[in-house]
């Protein structure tokens, strides 16, 4: 059971470079959601999917773009990658609604040099 | 802005010894979950607590809520060396489209000594 599967785990991009982060759930959920944790600042909500076929913007979404690919998978898109960007993106899931855990990938490591 | 501040933000035991960790936050909630994050990994929820509740038990974890005073604190008893990780309290605000938005502490380094 692999739960959350995040893909790649490391990558390091040039500034201006464009990249997409994969995210990937086997747990049948609705919500489906993008977080970048950078040190001493916790987890950050990019974007969310409440359910397949929408998305919203979270706290902090300037320069990321998502898609909602079927229930499964959800994308996180960096057009054009900043050095503001480097940071540690988690991918979670959950079932749909208030009053639910989320589970958590492992993460990508991003270094935009 | 970060809804939750934890305190301490490091926090140093002897194994068998009680670790507590204690969350402040400023809006309304519909619940307060707490995830544990070890070296590297992603977080892992360990206990989710709704407004409604005062105290919650998982195991060693204890957890309890006032909502009058916007705080919650977690309690691990009898400590471990595998209990040695990073903490972070999420809320999950009350009211408007936010459902299953969580908002983020900074979170608290607990190191268990052997």
């Amino acid at each position: 059971n692999a739960g959350v599967t995040q893909t790649p785990k490391f990558q390091v991009l040039k500034t201006g470079q464009s990249m997409t982060l994969q995210c990937a759930q086997d747990m049948n959920h609705n919500s489906m959601y993008w977080y970048r944790q950078d040190p001493g600042m916790g987890l950050r909500l990019i974007y969310y999917s409440a359910s397949e076929g929408t998305t919203d913007k979270g706290e902090v979404p300037n320069g990321y773009n998502v898609s909602r690919l079927n229930k499964r998978e959800f994308s996180l898109r960096l057009e054009s990658a900043a050095p503001s960007q480097t940071s540690v993106y988690f991918c979670a899931s959950s079932e749909q609604g208030s009053n639910q855990p989320q589970h958590f990938g492992d993460g990508t490591r991003l270094s935009i040099l | 802005s970060q809804q939750g501040e934890e305190d301490p933000q490091a926090l140093s035991i002897q194994e068998g010894e009680n670790a507590t960790m204690n969350c402040s936050y400023k809006t309304s909630i519909n619940n307060l979950q707490w995830y544990r994050q070890n070296s590297g990994r992603g977080l892992v929820h360990l206990i989710l607590i709704r407004s409604n509740e005062r105290e919650k038990h998982s195991g060693r974890l204890r957890v309890t809520l006032d909502t009058s005073k916007k705080s919650s604190s977690l309690l691990i008893t009898a400590s471990r060396a595998a209990d040695t990780a990073s903490y972070f309290c999420a809320t999950d605000r009350r009211g408007g489209t936010s459902y299953g938005k969580l908002t983020f502490g900074q979170g608290t380094i607990l190191t268990v000594h052997p």
